[in-house]
């Protein structure tokens, strides 16, 4: 079975500083996806970014970027310039290919301070 | 992204009723709907899977006779919490998946039971 982990309960940065998020996991796929979510206090889940395991690059969105070490089985998330907006539970998945199933990481509970 | 819509957003029900919580895809034909509860600041735990036309498949240790789980169609299902009492109260979330592509979520339920 897969497992998720996210060893950071709680972090805290001033604004526009640049925070990482740390994420691993255990599978013994080859082929997965792996995701971030955010998750703020109206509790609605937001797809922040995704990563096919099969590409090298590393997935970014404007402000989101992801280190994605598959050999070390790592995934963790950099957010740069960091906004208020920010402030949120994130939570770092993984889906088997083909499954659609989610297995999630105990989150991180991240304070963005003004 | 795709729209899930989850109602009611909030519900407050007495000790032996029943509630009944519907999940919705707006523009998308959802094969597999997924049902999570969340503990205040904890994970989702994904409690059943569910495919369209057929029986939900129940996570260990979730039991099946008190969270009646129907698909009936490709956009709606629903998830009724049988005769509930106050420990069911909890965050519940759903997200629904077309076929090949990856899960969105719907805003989720607090269900609070007095």
């Amino acid at each position: 079975a897969q497992t998720v982990t996210q060893s950071q309960p709680e972090m805290s940065v001033q604004e526009a500083e640049t925070v990482t998020l740390s994420c691993t996991y255990d599978t013994s796929e080859n082929n997965y996806y792996l995701f971030w979510y955010k998750q703020p206090p109206s509790r609605q889940m937001i797809l922040v970014i995704r990563q096919e395991a099969y590409k090298q690059q590393n997935a970014t969105e404007n402000r989101f970027s992801v280190n994605f070490q598959k050999a070390a089985k790592s995934f963790s998330l950099k957010i740069s310039d960091s906004q208020l907006g920010d402030t949120a539970m994130y939570f770092c998945a993984f889906m088997r290919q083909g499954a659609q199933k989610l297995v999630f990481g105990q989150g991180t509970r991240l304070t963005i301070n003004p | 992204g795709a729209v899930v819509s989850q109602h009611p957003s909030r519900v407050i029900c007495k000790s032996g009723t029943s509630v009944k919580i519907e999940c919705r895809s707006l523009d998308f034909q959802a094969t597999t709907m997924f049902w999570y509860r969340q503990f205040p600041k904890q994970s989702l735990m994904l409690m059943a899977t569910s495919n369209e036309g057929s029986k939900a498949t129940y996570e260990q240790g979730v039991e099946k006779d008190k969270f009646l789980i129907n698909h009936a169609s490709l956009t709606l299902s629903t998830l009724t919490v049988a005769s509930a009492h106050p420990e069911d109260s909890s965050f519940y979330i759903c997200s629904a998946a077309g076929r090949g592509t990856e899960a969105f979520f719907g805003q989720g339920t607090r269900l609070t039971v007095v």
